[in-house]
């Protein structure tokens, strides 16, 4: 199994829909990420949890919520899906900081 | 604030040439960087990382990356490319020393290898 799962891996949904990414990890570390990556602009950072009662708002994080069930799980939600919110999305842990382990991505088309 | 920045959106080589793709950054504290890889359709695969110590890395496929303090840079480097190094890359800074700060992703740059 992988280390970092997200589920799921495609995902077709129509605006105004409420949908939610989720993301489990087996590498017990505390720190958690959710990411989008658009076409031309890298990776940008949308939520982090450093644990599970601490979360934290990054870049862009309007439009989006997010829950840490517990350590190993980091959900993202889309309340009220919208087109621009059409991307690739990705969860990550890290060891600290010295080290980021990414899941495989969840590709999301909003229509 | 940290920020990343890769000076090249595309570069286009032949096989069998050199290639540079050029990443710098900005921090006010010490910092870890990253170069992350992404194939065509698929997720990110670390290449290289930089936390201390030497200042020149290596990944296990012929890239290298050397950390410039003084010129705030992270630039990577291979000798010879191989069409299967066709690939997105990114450069990534984190605060270093185990500190609170996340990882911050420069925009990319396309790199293309033709025969």
């Amino acid at each position: 199994d992988a280390d970092v799962t997200q589920t799921p891996r495609n995902r077709i949904t129509k605006t105004g829909k409420r949908i939610m990414l989720e993301c489990s990890q087996t590498k017990g570390h505390d720190r958690m990420y959710w990411y989008r990556q658009d076409p031309g602009l890298g990776l940008r950072l949308i939520y982090y949890s450093f644990d599970v009662k601490d979360i934290n708002k990054g870049e862009i994080s309007d439009g989006y919520s997010v829950s840490r069930q517990a350590q190993a799980k980091f959900s993202l939600s889309l309340e009220s899906a919208i087109p621009n919110q059409t991307a690739l999305y990705f969860c990550a842990t890290s060891d600290r900081g010295r080290g980021y382990t990414f899941g495989s991505g969840t590709r999301l088309t909003v229509v | 604030a940290q920020s990343v920045t890769q000076l090249d959106s595309q570069v286009p080589v032949f096989e069998e040439a050199p290639v540079e793709l050029r990443c710098n950054y900005s921090s006010s504290v010490s910092v870890y960087l990253f170069w992350y890889v992404q194939y065509p359709n698929q997720g990110l695969q670390l290449l290289l990382k930089y936390l201390s110590g030497s200042t020149l890395v290596k990944s296990i496929n012929g890239f290298e990356a050397e950390f410039n303090k003084s010129q705030t840079s992270f630039h990577l480097r291979k000798p010879s490319v191989h069409i299967s190094d066709t690939a997105e890359y990114f450069c990534a800074v984190s605060e270093g020393g185990g500190s609170q700060g996340n990882l911050i992703f420069g925009k990319g740059t396309k790199l293309s290898v033709k025969p």
